[in-house]
Formats: structure tokens, C-alpha cells, sequence
């Protein structure tokens, strides 16, 4: 059983859309907990970063933490076609990430 | 502004071949962590750097890869007679003490 556990999609939305994304994991030692997105032949970039059970809210996307059920989610509101992407949970532990395999997204307008 | 430069962008090799990767991190950053992306594949981690030293090299898959950073700036990680499977996508990334990371573009890695 992978640490991380994501699932690969794809999944197909349409424009405006609310989209919910999720990971589970297995090791409640895990500190932090980020979501990164990831446009094709480009490097991860950081959209959400917390580390307590809760939620937190930037713009148009919220993560939630549920440490009890060692789950998290990124929601997605008002969705456009430019947040087409791969999205990775990521979870830390001792410095080094540990990453789930990627949800990718189509919004199609 | 600087973020996380990895150079090359691309590289081919015939298997066999030596091959070493170049990571430049955000100036001031302290950590550096390199990882593995295959194909469909979500990121795997090699080797991390606090300041010059490597406290946790447990992602290295095997003795042909190895790493060193200098001068608390610049990493490179090295493969040795490159083989097949070596083929992926390898990512820098940098952070300052335990805040989130940051990563580059990537080298992507083609094995003949």
C-alpha cells in the first residue's frame, strides 16, 4: 500500500464548475501538507501549504486537512480552462516530500 | 527573480554514458531535495541537503547515483553508466529551513 494514495483521473469538467480533489494516506506522522499544480513539461508550483486539520482558503481554492481520517482536498471554485493541469497532493515528513501520483484535470469551456 | 534553475532542460544519452545534472536553488535557500519523476508517475525522492551536507540520501536507487552540493548553493546529481530505467524527469527543488518547497522545470532524462 503506497504512503500517499490519489486518484490519476482524468477528470473532465466544465468551465465554471466546482472542482473537489482528494488524497488519502496511511503514516499520521506527516507534518505539513501541500498541494502543488502542474502544467506539462513544467516544474510543481505551490498553490496551497497548511499543516493543522481545517480549512484554508486563497482566491478561488480551498484545502481541507482531516487528520482524524488522515484525508485531504483541494477544492476548485468557478473553475477556467487555464486551471487545466496535473494536480499532486503532498505530504512532509522529516524535510523530504512524499507525493501522491497526480490527479490530472480538464476544464473545457 | 530568480526561482529554481536546472540545467540541461533536456538531455539524450546512450546507455552506458555518464550524465550529471545541474541544479542552481533560490538564492538563500538552505535545503535542496532532489526527486524522480517517470512517466504518469507522482515525484519520488533521492537526496536532500541541509547547507553542504546530505542528512538523508535514502531515495538514491542505487550506488551508480550520488550527489554533492557546494558552497551552500549548487547541486548536481550524477548517474553512472546510465541505464534504461534511469529515463525520467529530474527535479530540484529548494526551500529556506522547513518552509514549503520550490521547485525548478526539471532535466528530462532520455536513456538510448
Amino acid at each position: 500500500q503506497k504512503e500517499v494514495e490519489q486518484d490519476p483521473g482524468p477528470l473532465s469538467v466544465p468551465e465554471g464548475a466546482i472542482v473537489s480533489l482528494n488524497c488519502t494516506y496511511s503514516n499520521s506522522a506527516f507534518q505539513y501538507f501541500m498541494w502543488y499544480r502542474q502544467y506539462s513539461r513544467k516544474g510543481p508550483e505551490l498553490l496551497m501549504y497548511t499543516y493543522s486539520s481545517g480549512n484554508k482558503e486563497d482566491g478561488r481554492f480551498t484545502a481541507q486537512v482531516d487528520k482524524s481520517s488522515k484525508y485531504i482536498s483541494l477544492f476548485i471554485r468557478d473553475s477556467q480552462p487555464s486551471d487545466s493541469a496535473t494536480y499532486l497532493c503532498a505530504m512532509s515528513l522529516e524535510g523530504k516530500l512524499i507525493f501522491g501520483t497526480g490527479t490530472r484535470l480538464q476544464v473545457f469551456p | 527573480g530568480a526561482g529554481v534553475s536546472q540545467s540541461p532542460s533536456n538531455k539524450v544519452t546512450e546507455k552506458g554514458k555518464d550524465v550529471e545534472l545541474r541544479c542552481d536553488p533560490i538564492s538563500g535557500h538552505t535545503a535542496l531535495y532532489w526527486y524522480r519523476q517517470r512517466l504518469g508517475q507522482g515525484l519520488e525522492f533521492l537526496i536532500y541537503f541541509q547547507g553542504n551536507s546530505a542528512p538523508d540520501k535514502s531515495g538514491l536507487p542505487s550506488d551508480r547515483f550520488s550527489a554533492e552540493r557546494t558552497g551552500e548553493s549548487v547541486s548536481t546529481l550524477t548517474i553512472q553508466r546510465t541505464q534504461q530505467e534511469d529515463s525520467a524527469v529530474y527535479l530540484c527543488a529548494s526551500s529556506f529551513s522547513n518552509r514549503p518547497q520550490h521547485f525548478g522545470d526539471g532535466t528530462r532524462l532520455s536513456i538510448l
